[in-house]
């Protein structure tokens, strides 16, 4: 069983709903990550965080707004988001940030834009 | 740039029958490759990391194997709840993030 753990497994808001995506992990890791994925298609990066500091931003739009409370905990806040955002949305972790590292993944957030 | 190929798209095999994923890979310098089991709707699943061409790691039914072109899953005698999509990625030096084949989506069939 994965170790990091999502909340809520599933999503439904509106374009002008606010809400939040929420990760937790107790691996003792440095490193969290969040994926986007859509069907049929491999995760891809949005942000990492290392040491509870933002080390890498894919180019993702503001509407989509991390962030690390402490090094267990990772959020995700979404605000007027579009239907093309619907998809499976991912946390991760690792020991720390860098190569070499395997990432561990929870079982993901499904969210809906309607 | 870095890239994963991951072959078949998709193998169906009757259960009992061995068979083989491959992964090739291009990376400036690899730092390590990685195998996940992702079942629909759910996460991807760590299966294994493998460093350098020669390694070799096991899993019940799953071996993967690495050459410094290519890492192979060979998948001994499966039942029907290795059915799932197989993820290969890979990890070049640097601080660049994981990079993703497409998976190989395998259903075994009893």
């Amino acid at each position: 069983d994965t170790e990091v753990t999502q909340t809520p497994k599933h999503l439904v808001m509106g374009m002008t709903n606010k809400k939040s995506l929420k990760c937790e992990q107790h691996m003792g890791h440095r490193a969290m990550y969040w994926y986007k994925q859509k069907a049929k298609k491999p995760p891809e990066l949005m942000f990492v965080y290392s040491y509870e500091k933002l080390s890498i931003n894919e180019s993702v739009p503001s509407r989509f707004s991390p962030e690390c409370p402490n090094s267990s905990l990772l959020n995700l806040h979404l605000h007027a988001l579009q239907p093309e955002d619907s998809a499976l949305y991912l946390c991760a972790s690792s020991q720390v940030e860098g190569p070499g590292n395997t990432i561990y993944f929870g079982e993901g957030s499904w969210l809906t834009v309607v | 740039e870095d890239q994963v190929t991951q072959s078949p798209e998709a193998l169906r095999l009757q259960e009992g029958e061995s068979s083989s994923l491959n992964c090739s890979y291009t990376v400036s310098g690899l730092r390590g490759l990685f195998w996940y089991r992702q079942d629909p709707g759910k996460g991807p699943e760590f299966l294994f990391t493998l460093y350098s061409a020669g390694e070799e790691k096991e899993k019940e039914r799953l071996k993967a194997t690495l050459t410094k072109k290519e890492s192979f899953l060979h998948i001994t005698a499966p039942k029907p709840e290795d059915s799932a999509t197989y993820l290969c990625a890979v990890q070049a030096a640097g601080n660049t993030p994981l990079v993703f084949g497409k998976g190989t989506r395998l259903s075994v069939i009893a």
